[in-house]
This record gives C-alpha cells, structure tokens and sequence, in this order.
C-alpha cells in the first residue's frame, strides 16, 4: 500500500494565486520529498525535507512538515502556467531499504 | 550530462512477447529503481537495486525481472507481457547517504509508455 496520499487530487487556480496542496502519510520517516510532474514527462525534484525540520523554502516553494500529524505541505506562491503540473510527496521510510513511497499526485491547473 | 536515460520511449507488443527496457545512468549513483505509473495510483516499485550485481523486490514485481550487471545500467524485462502490464515505466537512480541513512532526490527518466494488445 501507499505511504503517502495528498489532498486534494486536483486544485485548479488562477494564475497569481497561491496553490497548496497537503501530503498524509503513515510511519515514521527519514525525510519527505516532493516532486513535479509535467504531462507526459519524467517526475522532477522539487524540495527535501528532513525529519527534525518543520519548514523548508525554495524560490516560490514552501514546505512544511508536522511528524506528530505525519503530514506535510507544499505552497506554491504566485502560480504560473508554467506550474501547471502533477505533484507527488515521496516517503523514505525509516528501514535500511533506500527506496522512496509516492502518493497518487495532485493534479494543479493554473488558468491564465 | 544526459541523467537518467530510458530507451525505448515507447512499445507497442502483443500478449505473450517479451521485451526488455533499459535505463542507463551516468551519475555513477549506487540505486537504481524501476516504477509503473497508472492513472489515479501514483508510482509503484516493481524491483530495486542497491549496487551492481543486486536486485531486490519491489511492491509489485510479479511479471517481471530486472538484472544489473554494470553500475549504470538497470534492465526490465517482462517474459510474457500481459495487458495488465500497460503502463508507463519509470526507471530513477539516487545517491544514498549511507552516514545519514538517508536518500537524497531520485533522478528519473523520462519513462516508456508500454502498451500490451
């Protein structure tokens, strides 16, 4: 089963709006990633959170983390078409396996 | 710098061909991972491995088998495709920080869409 799921699974915004999107997941971690995903393209990397941080920022990216919740966010700040992509959070799980779990995505539609 | 390189980008086979997909990489990372996307189910792991001459199971990995024989290349194969087997495939590769337990960001292909008639 899946680690992760986000909420919601399609958001669609006006170009200069602010997009968030939330990721669930169920043990403990190492760190939660997030990943963009254009149409018909490979998932890029976005931002890394590690476990004992709460907030991490990136150009117009900002993520937050909560491990008591076990869930995490992603704020997208003054969208673009250009943004107009499937995001996934990505688990590494606290094992010695090295693998990352995705969620099912959140599909993000900026209208110009 | 080519990343993560996933030949073919896609495949049309019928019930029962074989295929092998391959991905190389050039970052001279230890882990490489094969996934299947399918609509509404996000990325799942079919086979993964940790350095060359290792493979290891995945979430899904019925139906198909991997090998890496050179650190830089990771092979899919499906024996007998079935229509189940549609899909897209993503390979990615990562660097492990091993001191830190950690895995750093994966690099993905830009993936093979297999369709199975």
């Amino acid at each position: 089963s899946q680690q992760g799921e986000e909420d919601p699974q399609a958001l669609s915004i006006q170009e200069g709006e602010n997009a968030t999107m939330n990721c669930s997941y169920k043990t403990s971690i190492n760190n939660l990633q997030w990943y963009r995903q254009n149409s018909g393209r490979g998932l890029v990397h976005l931002i890394l959170i590690r476990s004992n941080e709460r907030e991490k920022h990136s150009g117009r990216l900002r993520v937050t983390l909560d491990t008591s919740k076990k869930s995490s966010s992603l704020l997208i700040t003054a969208s673009r078409a250009a943004d107009t992509a499937s995001y996934f959070c990505a688990t590494d799980v606290r094992s010695n396996d090295y693998k990352l779990s995705f969620g099912a995505g959140t599909t993000v539609t900026v209208r110009a | 710098n080519a990343g993560v390189t996933q030949t073919p980008k896609f495949r049309v086979l019928k019930t029962g061909q074989s295929m092998t997909l391959l991905c190389a990489q050039d970052m001279n990372h230890e882990y490489m991972y094969w996934y299947r996307q399918d609509p509404g189910m996000g990325l799942r792991l079919i086979h993964y491995s940790v350095g060359e001459g290792t493979t290891a199971k995945g979430e899904v990995p019925d139906g198909y088998n991997v090998s890496r024989l050179k650190k830089q290349n990771f092979l899919l194969g499906l024996e007998s495709a079935a229509p189940s087997q549609t899909s897209v495939y993503f390979c990615a590769s990562s660097y492990v920080v091993r001191t830190a337990s950690r895995i750093d960001g994966y690099t993905f292909g830009s993936g093979t869409r297999l369709t199975v008639v």
